[in-house]
């Protein structure tokens, strides 16, 4: 199984400061086939980000993905309060599919 | 409107075993692969099981293989774990999902249904 480490466990931060999340893999990942989740309590995760940098429908651009091989990040440029949640990382390139263990932004 | 209705939760006694189920609608079941995803009270996402499109293709984390079955009927748009061997660390709310494809990447999540392993 690949691996993927999150950095920090937790963030804290205000709204308007940026935040970078960071992702590690234990392996390259196939095709950077990178996926970053947003959970808010006592809800089910949202899928932001895919293929590392391409945002899914509907989410804003304050949002972006980057990375290749094993080393990710996701960035928000300026914190929402809307925007204070646990984020995963995913990989979907080797099987099994597997996740990082989170970082929550307070 | 996309519903994923996971069912057969519940209370089980260490070894024992459970059977989920996953009923799908509004969206084309049999065309995308599906997957089982558990989260533990307070902790982070499991990614535990998933299953391709015609169901001939199955993958499982270490944690659970051996352990877990997942199969799908497409003829009734639903998804299956057949849980066996049960642990006190398998208790977890577990949700399906689908994630599209590689490169139609989008997520569709049910509301999860709580196993609980305790004596």
């Amino acid at each position: 199984e690949v691996m993927l480490t999150q950095s920090p466990g937790t963030l804290s931060l205000s709204p308007g400061d940026r935040a970078t999340l960071f992702c590690r893999a234990s392996q390259s990942i196939s095709s950077n086939y990178l996926a970053w989740f947003q959970q808010k309590p006592g809800q089910a995760p949202r899928l932001l980000i895919s293929g590392a940098s391409a945002r899914a429908t509907g989410i804003p651009d304050r949002f972006s993905g980057s990375g290749s091989g094993t080393y990710f990040t996701l960035t928000i440029s300026r914190l929402d309060p809307e925007d204070f949640a646990v984020y995963y990382c995913q990989q979907y390139g080797n099987l099994p599919r597997t996740f990082g263990g989170g970082t929550k932004v307070e | 409107e996309v519903l994923l209705v996971e069912s057969g939760g519940g209370l089980v006694q260490p070894g024992g075993s459970l059977r989920l189920s996953c009923s799908v609608s509004g969206f084309s079941f049999s065309s995308y692969s599906m997957h089982w995803v558990r989260q533990a009270p307070g902790k982070g996402l499991e990614y535990v099981s998933g299953i391709n499109n015609s169901g001939g293709n199955t993958y499982y984390a270490d944690s659970v293989r051996g352990r877990f079955t997942i199969s799908r009927d497409n003829s009734k748009n639903t998804l299956y774990l057949q849980m066996s061997s049960l642990r006190p660390e398998d208790t977890a709310v577990y949700s399906c999902v689908t994630f599209g494809s590689r490169t139609n990447y989008f997520d569709y999540w049910g509301q999860g249904t709580l196993v609980t392993v305790s004596s």
